[in-house]
């Protein structure tokens, strides 16, 4: 059984771009959630998807944007990129949202200069 | 106030030995999950070990095991025998499952294993 998927693993970037992260869950697994984890503010909640739809969001800029496909792979994207961007960004795969279980991927490592 | 709770930084322990990192949560939602992940230095939150709130027993994964003390609000976790490969990082993180399902993370415990 695969595991959890994030492309690409790292990505350098320029202030003011763009950048879009993908997130493919664990067959099966309708829930994905994203986390942004820097040295300053650890681990912090983006936004939760569940069949398409958004269902959580965090305490972020409306920079950070997300959606998930039908298949439940699901896509991130950062718009003006800002140096404070630049962070591990984690994806979590799990069935439903809730319960005992949530698998990460092993992260997209951003860069902004 | 902080949800989870990590108290210390960095932990070292000697190879063989048993190891007890520390975590407290804060919560008032009675149907709560808590976890444990490992980080190594490639980044990925390796999954060791869920207690669920209504859970009777503590939890326990071959090396690692969770001691909780509800009334004490307390999740701390437990490995046995500590090998070389354990040296990483470990996330304490709440789920409370009446409020949106969402991580609460701790600061993490870097933990090093020497030979």
């Amino acid at each position: 059984k695969a595991g959890v998927t994030q492309t690409p693993r790292y990505l350098i970037k320029t202030r003011g771009q763009q950048v879009t992260l993908s997130c493919s869950p664990i067959s099966g697994h309708r829930s994905v959630s994203w986390y942004q984890q820097t040295p300053g503010q650890g681990l912090q909640f983006l936004f939760e998807y569940f069949s398409e739809t958004q269902r959580n969001k965090g305490n972020f800029p409306g920079r950070f944007s997300g959606r998930q496909f039908s298949n439940s792979r699901s896509e991130m994207n950062v718009s003006t990129l800002e140096l404070g961007d630049s962070a591990l960004y984690l994806c979590a795969s799990s069935l439903y949202g809730g319960g005992n279980e949530a698998f990460f991927g092993q992260g997209t490592r951003l860069t902004v200069v | 106030a902080q949800k989870i709770t990590q108290t210390q930084p960095g932990m070292f322990v000697q190879e063989k030995e048993a190891v007890t990192l520390d975590c407290t949560y804060d919560t008032s939602d009675p149907s709560y999950g808590l976890f444990w992940y490992k980080q190594p230095s490639s980044g990925e939150m390796i999954f060791l070990i869920y207690q669920g709130s209504y859970d009777q027993q503590n939890a326990t994964e071959g090396r690692y095991s969770l001691n909780f003390q509800k009334a004490r609000k307390s999740a701390n976790l437990v490995i046995s025998a500590s090998q070389l490969g354990d040296s990483a990082m470990y996330f304490c993180a709440m789920r409370e499952f009446n409020t949106g399902n969402q991580f609460y993370f701790g600061t993490g415990t870097s933990l090093t294993v020497i030979p």
